[in-house]
């Protein structure tokens, strides 16, 4: 079946470091690939997505790659601040079928100042 | 545009209840998901629903079930309460294609089983 397998945390910065949170994906067929945000205490925010091989989703700063070759969808963000502290999450969702979106385990952020 | 909303944010059932938590989509949205969010397991998928016919499901037990009404407001009913079963509930709406639609995530119910 479908899965995501993105780095253990926490992730350790200060602030205006640079930043990757490695995601690797298994998967049939081409899915679309995510990248979600959680603030404490709120739900999960849609960062950035990429929908084919070599698309780059950006938002915010961020970005990150649909690597059909390596099955990969790194976040990279070149200078964080203290407000990108969060836990981030990589997810998969199939083409068809209607929505069935798959989460990795999340990786939580802190960023010092 | 109003988001997802959902009520109640917060409940507290004791074990063997029951308990129906309800999420409101976006207007014009007419895919419900939810997911179930606890530290061990994460996030994973319940179920979706579109145009009132549930279209995806995830590997729960039967207790865990759901619906969706002709407004696109859909609900998520859990039987016999166990103490596992404490967790954020999110609920996401969308309009059709994943391929080039977007899911939006309320803010969640936290339930709490004691």
């Amino acid at each position: 079946g479908n899965s995501v397998t993105q780095m253990e945390g926490p992730v350790t910065l200060s602030e205006e470091a640079f930043l990757t949170i490695n995601c690797t994906y298994t998967a049939t067929g081409y899915p679309s690939l995510f990248w979600y945000v959680q603030y404490p205490g709120e739900g999960l925010q849609l960062l950035l997505k990429a929908t084919k091989a070599d698309d780059k989703g950006s938002n915010k700063g961020f970005e990150a790659t649909y690597r059909k070759e390596t099955t990969s969808f790194h976040l990279e963000k070149g200078s964080v601040q203290v407000s990108d502290s969060a836990v981030y999450f990589c997810a998969l969702s199939d083409r068809g079928g209607g929505f069935k979106t798959i989460f990795g385990a999340g990786t939580r952020l802190f960023v010092k100042a | 545009k109003a988001g997802v909303t959902q009520t109640p944010r917060y409940l507290i059932k004791t074990r063997g209840q029951q308990v129906t938590l309800s999420c409101s989509p976006i207007s014009g949205h007419r895919s419900v998901s939810w997911y179930q969010q606890t530290p061990g397991q994460g996030l994973q998928f319940l179920f979706e629903y579109f145009s009132e016919t549930q279209r995806n499901k995830g590997n729960f037990p039967g207790r865990f079930s759901g619906r969706q009404f002709s407004n696109s407001r859909s609900e998520m009913n859990v039987s016999t309460l166990e103490l596992g079963d404490s967790a954020l509930y999110l609920c996401a709406s969308s309009q059709d294609n994943p391929s080039t639609d977007t899911q939006y995530f309320g803010p969640g119910t936290r339930l709490t089983v004691l």
